[in-house]
C-alpha cells in the first residue's frame, strides 16, 4: 500500500524558518516525482512545488508565491522528501500535503506562522 | 499560471438525483503528447483530496461508477448519477498538463 505520512509542522513566527518532511512507503521512491501542495485554513488548493527523480534530472520547480524562499529536496536513501521553508509569511499558513502521482495524498501537516 | 474555473461553487442535491459541475480551463489543456491531464478531486470533510478521475474520464480504482467525467479542450464536467450521502464534501477539477499544476476554486456539494 502506497503512504505518505508527512511531519514538522507547527507554529512560527514570521520570518522565521520550518523543515518539513514526508516519509513515503509502498512504491519505488527514487523513481517518483514528488510533490508539495497547500491548503489554507478553509480555502481551495495550491501546488507548492516539485522535485523529479534523480534519473530525471532530480530538478525542482516552484510556484511563484514561494520561489527563492522554499526548498525541496529528497534522499532517496530514506525514502524521504523535505521541504525547508524560509521567510516564512502569514499567509504561508496552511496544511502543507505531500502527494506522488496527483493520486497518492498524505493526511498533510499544518504550519501556522503567526506572531 | 492556467486558471481554472468551476462551477456552481455551491451545489445542493436531493439524494439519488443527478448532479454536475463544470470547470473551464483559461487555455487549452490538451499535452504535446496528445493526453489531456485533467483530475477531479473530492475532499470529504476533515480528509486529505482524493483523486476520482483522471485524465479526463478514467476512474481511480475504487471509485464507483455514478462518477463520471468528459469534456476536451477546456470544457470538462464531472457527473453523480446518482447523489449519495458520503458524496458530500468539496470537488475540485486540477490541471496538470501545464506547470504549475493549478486547481478550479472547489464546489462544495451538500445533501438538501
Amino acid at each position: 500500500e502506497v503512504q505518505l505520512v508527512e511531519s514538522g509542522g507547527g507554529l512560527v513566527k514570521p520570518g522565521g524558518s520550518l523543515k518539513l518532511s514526508c516519509a513515503a512507503s509502498g512504491f519505488t521512491f527514487s523513481n517518483a516525482w514528488m510533490n508539495w501542495v497547500r491548503q489554507a485554513p478553509g480555502k481551495g488548493l495550491e501546488w507548492v512545488g516539485r522535485i523529479k527523480s534523480k534519473a530525471d534530472g532530480g530538478t525542482t520547480d516552484y510556484a511563484a508565491p514561494v520561489k527563492g524562499r522554499f526548498t525541496i529536496s529528497r534522499d532517496d536513501s530514506k525514502n524521504t522528501l523535505y521541504l525547508q521553508m524560509n521567510g516564512l509569511k502569514t499567509e504561508d499558513t496552511a496544511v502543507y500535503y505531500c502527494i506522488v502521482g496527483a493520486q497518492t495524498w498524505g493526511r498533510g501537516t499544518l504550519v501556522t506562522v503567526s506572531s | 499560471d492556467v486558471v481554472m474555473t468551476q462551477s456552481p461553487l455551491s451545489l445542493p442535491v436531493t439524494l439519488g438525483q443527478p448532479a454536475s459541475i463544470s470547470c473551464r480551463s483559461s487555455q487549452s489543456l490538451v499535452y504535446s503528447d496528445g493526453n489531456t491531464y485533467l483530475n477531479w478531486f473530492q475532499q470529504r470533510p476533515g480528509q486529505s483530496p482524493r483523486r476520482l478521475i483522471y485524465k479526463v474520464s478514467n476512474r481511480d480504482s475504487g471509485v464507483p461508477d455514478r462518477f463520471s467525467g468528459s469534456g476536451s479542450g477546456t470544457d470538462f464536467t464531472l457527473k453523480i448519477s446518482r447523489v449519495e450521502a458520503e458524496d458530500v464534501g468539496v470537488y475540485y477539477c486540477m490541471q496538470g498538463t501545464h506547470w504549475p499544476g493549478t486547481f478550479g476554486q472547489g464546489t462544495r456539494l451538500e445533501i438538501k
